[in-house]
């Protein structure tokens, strides 16, 4: 298996501008989460999503952060307007359904917004 | 929620020796508790993991005991050497029927340097 998959692996853009991470998860996991992390804050919790549904996304930092998923197989994480304190490594994870099944993590996008 | 705290921050050992990482956790119903391995550029990789029914768990080069009681747990590394260098992070999570068996609480990492 190719593991999870995250593009792009860099991003540099300018405050204000719409950012659009991509991930797709491990066929056949069901579950799929986006982390950020910073050196401040580490690893936090995004959004979680459960067979394609957004099940808990309280930690999405407001309203600017969105994320979807339309099918089993991908999912976006969009920032609307950037701003640089978004300045992160955004990481997807996925999932089976298992119990005591194992986070499989991508290498990530490091977002940069200057 | 659950709390998870990870100590050293950095841990700096001559190859060969050994190296211990510690965590507590604050939720006493948690009973997962898992160990990634983060390599620079790359995201965290699971090197081992231990149930709440285990005390002590052991792959190779790599232990973790749990103090259910304490509510501490540690990985141990054996013989390190240079490629075990990385932010090691530890996790807690309460797996159970419900539906709030999802969420995984990362302690704040640790940065191991292994000198040649």
């Amino acid at each position: 298996d190719a593991g999870v998959i995250q593009s792009p692996r860099h991003e540099v853009t300018e405050m204000g501008q719409e950012v659009t991470l991509r991930c797709k998860p491990i066929s056949g996991h069901n579950s799929l989460f986006w982390y950020r992390q910073t050196m401040m804050r580490g690893l936090e919790l995004l959004i979680y999503f459960n067979n394609n549904v957004p099940i808990d996304d309280s930690g999405m930092p407001e309203d600017r952060f969105s994320a979807k998923m339309p099918n089993a197989s991908f999912s976006t994480l969009k920032i609307q307007p950037s701003e640089p304190r978004d300045s992160a490594v955004y990481f997807c994870a996925s999932r089976s359904r298992d119990r005591f099944s194992p986070l499989h993590f991508g290498n990530g996008t490091r977002l940069t917004v200057t | 929620g659950e709390n998870v705290e990870q100590h050293p921050s950095t841990l700096s050992v001559q190859e060969g020796d050994s190296a211990v990482i510690k965590c507590t956790y604050s939720d006493s119903a948690s009973n997962y508790f898992p160990w990634y391995k983060q390599e620079l550029g790359k995201g965290p990789q699971l090197i081992i993991d231990i149930r709440s029914n285990v005390g002590e768990k052991k792959d190779q080069r790599i232990a973790v005991t749990l103090n259910k009681t304490a509510k501490h747990f540690s990985l141990h590394i054996t013989e390190t050497q240079p490629e075990d260098s990385a932010v090691y992070f530890c996790a807690a999570r309460l797996v159970s029927g419900g539906g709030s068996n999802y969420k995984l609480t990362f302690g704040k990492g640790t940065l191991l340097t292994v000198n040649p």
